[in-house]
């Protein structure tokens, strides 16, 4: 099982669509969670941190569950300018030693 | 404030050259990494530094070297090259936030070993 889990996509969502992707984990210890967006050809760029009691910045919604080991992130109103791969991570310690990044989910917003 | 620079941009190697990938941050950061992306694999942490004059191994650290002389450099270095080191190559930075290390990426540096 990977480390950290992520559903491929693409997600194909029409402007003003919300759209939702799910991270699981497999590490119960992991302390540290992120969402990262990455454009194609680019360096990744935070998102957002994930906090336990969840969180929410403009348009985006995330969520922790540990019980199930899972993050979530929500979208709101979806925009072109949105269509990127998002990716999860994961950290055991805080972030500066055993960081794992999932391979990204790739959303496509469509006019 | 330029955040992380990556240098070269570009570059290709025959198989059992050497080089060496520069990284610099601006922003006065402890701790440094640097990553390879494949396609299909997710990024993959090779070594990282939690300040200057030490370095750690990461994920896949086989037939790279690292140096941080200097806390606002972080250096790569292929001794000799083999295809399978094509990669797309991150640096990133990073610093504690409410305990938590969010990291900060430079524009990679994208290597083709023939």
């Amino acid at each position: 099982r990977k480390e950290v889990e992520q559903d491929p996509g693409p997600f194909n969502v029409p402007e003003g669509a919300t759209v939702a992707f799910n991270c699981t984990y497999s590490n119960s210890a992991s302390q540290s969670f992120f969402w990262y967006r990455q454009d194609c050809r680019k360096e990744p760029k935070l998102l957002m941190s994930v906090y336990s009691s969840g969180n929410e910045d403009g348009r985006f919604t995330a969520q922790l569950n540990r019980a199930s080991q899972y993050i979530s992130l929500l979208i709101r109103d979806s925009k072109l300018s949105d269509s990127a791969t998002y990716l999860c991570v994961v950290s055991d310690s805080g972030g500066y030693q055993k960081v794992t990044f999932g391979t990204g989910t790739k959303l496509q917003v469509i006019p | 404030n330029a955040g992380v620079t990556q240098t070269p941009k570009f570059r290709v190697l025959k198989t059992g050259q050497s080089m060496t990938l520069l990284c610099a941050q601006d922003m006065n950061h402890e701790y440094m990494y640097w990553y390879r992306q494949d396609p299909g694999m997710g990024l993959r942490l090779i070594h990282y530094s939690v300040g200057e004059g030490t370095t750690a191994k990461g994920e896949v650290p086989d037939g790279y070297n690292v140096s941080r002389l200097k806390k606002q450099n972080f250096l790569l270095g292929l001794e000799s090259a083999a295809p399978s080191q094509t990669s797309v190559y991150f640096c990133a930075s990073s610093y504690p936030r409410q305990g938590r290390y969010e990291q900060y990426f430079g524009p990679g540096t994208r290597l083709t070993v023939t």
